[in-house]
C-alpha cells in the first residue's frame, strides 16, 4: 500500500518570501499522480497543483511550483512571493494511475502560517 | 455555478442516533466519494460510487452506509454513530473515477458524536 509523509506539521514564512513544503511517498508503482491541495480556514479543499509521474518536467501554477524527484520519491511544493491568503493547511496526495475509482492517499498535512 | 454541496455543515448528535449527511453535485459527474479528515491522518476514503447503483468500500467503511439512487446525490448514512466517528467529512465528485480526473470537493461537514 502506498503511504504519503509530510514531516513538517507546521511551518511559517514571512510575507513575500519563499517557502518549501516537503512530501515523500512510498510506492512500488511506476505510473501515478501526485497532488498538492490547499485547505484554508473555510475548510474547502482546493487543488493547487498536479504532477504526472511520467512527466520529467516539474509542474508550475503561477507562484506555486513543485520539485518532483521520482527516484527519491519526493514531491515538494515551493510557494514564491508568499501572500497572506496562502495561509492554510496543505495536503500532499498520491493517486495510482490505473487504480480506477480508488481514492487518493493523503499525507497528514502541513499547516502554513504567513507572517505580515 | 458548478459545485458540490453538503448538508448539514455542522452537526452535534448523540451515540446511537441515526443520521444522514447529504451530498449533491450539479456537474453530472459519474463518480462520487466520501472522505473523513482527522488530525494527523489527512483524508481517508470511506466509500465511493462509480455511477448510479454502483458503490464500493474505501479504506475506512466500518460504521457507514451509502446509497446512489440518483446521479447527483450520494448520501452518507451513520446508522448508529459512535464517538470515534467524530470527524470532518468531505464529499467529492469527478466526471469519472479515472486518476486523470480532477476531484471537486464539497465544503465539509463537521460532525460531533457525544
Amino acid at each position: 500500500a502506498q503511504t504519503v509523509t509530510q514531516s513538517q506539521p507546521e511551518m511559517s514564512v514571512q510575507e513575500a518570501e519563499t517557502v518549501t513544503l516537503s512530501c515523500t511517498y512510498d510506492t512500488s508503482e511506476s505510473d501515478y499522480y501526485l497532488f498538492w491541495y490547499k485547505q484554508p480556514p473555510s475548510r474547502q479543499m482546493i487543488l493547487v497543483i498536479r504532477q504526472e509521474a511520467y512527466k520529467q518536467q516539474n509542474a508550475t501554477e503561477n507562484r506555486f511550483s513543485v520539485n518532483f524527484q521520482k527516484a527519491a520519491k519526493s514531491f515538494s511544493l515551493k510557494i514564491s512571493d508568499s501572500q497572506l491568503g496562502d495561509a492554510a493547511m496543505y495536503f500532499c496526495a498520491y493517486r495510482s494511475f490505473d487504480n480506477y475509482g480508488q481514492n487518493f492517499v493523503f499525507g497528514p498535512g502541513t499547516r502554513l502560517s504567513v507572517l505580515p | 455555478e458548478a459545485q458540490v454541496t453538503q448538508n448539514p455543515r455542522y452537526l452535534i448528535t448523540v451515540t446511537g442516533k441515526k443520521l444522514t449527511v447529504t451530498c449533491s453535485q450539479n456537474m453530472n459527474h459519474e463518480y462520487m466519494s466520501w472522505y473523513r479528515q482527522d488530525p494527523g491522518l489527512g483524508l481517508r476514503q470511506i466509500y465511493y460510487s462509480m455511477n448510479v447503483e454502483v458503490t464500493d468500500k474505501g479504506d475506512v467503511p466500518e460504521g457507514y452506509k451509502v446509497s446512489r439512487k440518483e446521479k447527483r446525490n450520494f448520501p452518507l448514512i451513520l446508522e448508529s454513530p459512535s464517538p470515534n466517528q467524530t470527524s470532518l467529512y468531505f464529499c467529492a465528485s469527478s466526471f469519472t473515477g479515472a486518476s486523470t480526473d480532477t476531484q471537486y470537493f464539497g465544503p465539509g461537514t463537521r460532525l460531533t458524536v457525544l
